[in-house]
């Protein structure tokens, strides 16, 4: 599968543990960005990179949240303390070129369950 | 901020008949427009696409319109099929300081379509 791929795509945690979750997006891609969509909503934007550098951070993006691409490849997404409310999908999408008129494939999601 | 706002919320069709979907939305500076069809449990997939410089595209069943001086954009599917039935979500991506590329997504419409 030459895909966006997730993992886990299922994470069940208590509050105040921390989750960390991976994004591989396609092969030579240099962009990628992570969403998070909570049930009967549309993916809101939390993040952005293009190769290694995150050039972007949504306001909802909170100082728990924290994430990284340290190759240009593969990226992760950390929630410290967790809470309730941070139970929702988290999807990762991938995309090559510059502008805005680039396709975004998305991967899987991660399912986030805080108890 | 940016929004963009997505209409109805839930759609019902007899199959063979038409339906549309309508989305505004509030950056001027928009100029590009994707929307995703995502089935229960599965990622968002990229069904059709239109940039601010056309009015109209069309894909088999599927077309858009986009009118820049509204602000508005809509999908319509013609012939409806039931393995049309999802959950389709309008986007807009605007150029921004950093030229991300970050979709900012309506609220989604559950079409569904009986045989």
């Amino acid at each position: 599968d030459t895909g966006v791929s997730q993992n886990p795509r299922h994470k069940i945690t208590k509050r105040g543990q921390n989750v960390t979750f991976r994004c591989d997006p396609i092969s030579e891609h240099n962009r990628l960005y992570w969403y998070r969509q909570t049930l009967g909503q549309g993916p809101e934007f939390l993040t952005y990179f293009q190769n290694e550098a995150q050039l972007e951070k949504s306001r909802l993006l909170s100082d728990r949240f924290s994430a990284e691409r340290p190759k240009g490849s593969f990226s992760t997404l950390e929630i410290q303390r967790t809470e309730q409310g941070d139970s929702a999908m988290y999807l990762c999408a991938s995309s090559l070129g510059r502008g805005v008129y680039n396709e975004q494939f998305f991967g899987p999601g991660t399912r986030l369950t805080v108890l | 901020g940016e929004n963009v706002e997505q209409h109805p919320s839930t759609l019902s069709v007899q199959e063979g008949d038409s339906a549309v979907i309508k989305c505004t939305y509030s950056d001027s500076a928009s100029n590009y427009f994707p929307w995703y069809k995502q089935e229960l449990g599965k990622r968002p997939q990229l069904i059709i696409d239109i940039r601010s410089n056309v009015g109209e595209k069309k894909d088999q069943r599927i077309a858009v319109t986009l009118n820049k001086t509204a602000k508005h954009f809509s999908l319509h599917i013609t012939e409806t099929q039931p393995e049309d039935s999802a959950v389709y979500f309008c986007a807009a991506s605007s150029p921004g300081s950093s030229n991300t590329g970050k979709l900012i997504f309506g609220q989604g419409t559950t079409l569904q379509v009986k045989p």
